[in-house]
């Protein structure tokens, strides 16, 4: 089992709220990425780092921002959430190898 | 076009079938292939990396051809554990480890 996690798994909350959405791994990966995806529907990357201070947009828009202060530590932040934020969202790394593990993601719900 | 295209089923297979998939990419730079599962409301996994020569692992065959862009997977004696999403995985050219996600096919095997 992959060592990479995130919290909430699950968040309701009204629209113009700021949330973080946290995703943590303990394998010392440098790679980190951010996925949306919607219920039946393909990934989407949003995010992705190299590395500590290295963060990149992916090939679908959002609004979402994020940050890589420390290896471990790649959190998603919505300044003001949106009824269109609501998905599912999935943090994942990659370390040595290809292989990406992925988070268990955080469903969001923005009423 | 999208860089990463499946057929995306439903698949519905009597258990202990034999059930193949196929998946076209568009780049013909890109360097490495991977089939994940995804379960219904999980996040993706691994399945199996594909390799040039083509790999099996036990009841799963993958299979990459170059020329034509496409990939391949083939599982025998479907069981009804199997019944999942399958994620087509291309790794783009560079290095960089940016992972392109097909939409996914579903397969979903019956008693």
């Amino acid at each position: 089992e992959a060592d990479i996690y995130q919290t909430p798994r699950y968040l309701v909350i009204g629209t113009g709220k700021k949330i973080t959405l946290e995703c943590s791994q303990t394998m010392g990966h440098d790679k980190m990425y951010w996925y949306q995806q919607d219920p039946g529907m393909e990934l989407h990357l949003i995010h992705y780092s190299y590395g500590v201070n290295s963060t990149e947009k992916g090939d679908l828009s959002s609004e979402s921002t994020v940050s890589r202060i420390r290896t471990e530590h790649f959190p998603l932040t919505l300044e003001s959430a949106r009824p269109s934020h609501t998905s599912q969202y999935l943090c994942a790394s990659i370390g040595l190898g290809e292989t990406q593990y992925f988070g268990p993601g955080t469903r969001l719900l923005v009423l | 076009r999208k860089e990463v295209e499946q057929d995306p089923g439903p698949f519905n297979v009597p258990e202990g079938a034999t059930v193949a998939f196929n998946c076209t990419y568009s780049n013909s730079a890109s360097q490495s292939f991977f089939w994940y599962r995804q379960d219904c409301r999980k996040e993706p996994k691994l399945l199996m990396s594909v390799y040039s020569s083509g790999n099996e692992d036990g009841r799963f065959t993958a299979q990459l051809n170059r020329a034509s862009q496409y990939i391949s997977l083939l599982i025998r004696d479907s069981k009804l554990s199997d019944s999942a999403t399958y994620l087509c995985v291309v790794n783009t050219a560079g290095g960089y480890n940016k992972l392109i996600f097909g939409a996914g096919t579903r397969l979903a095997v019956h008693p």
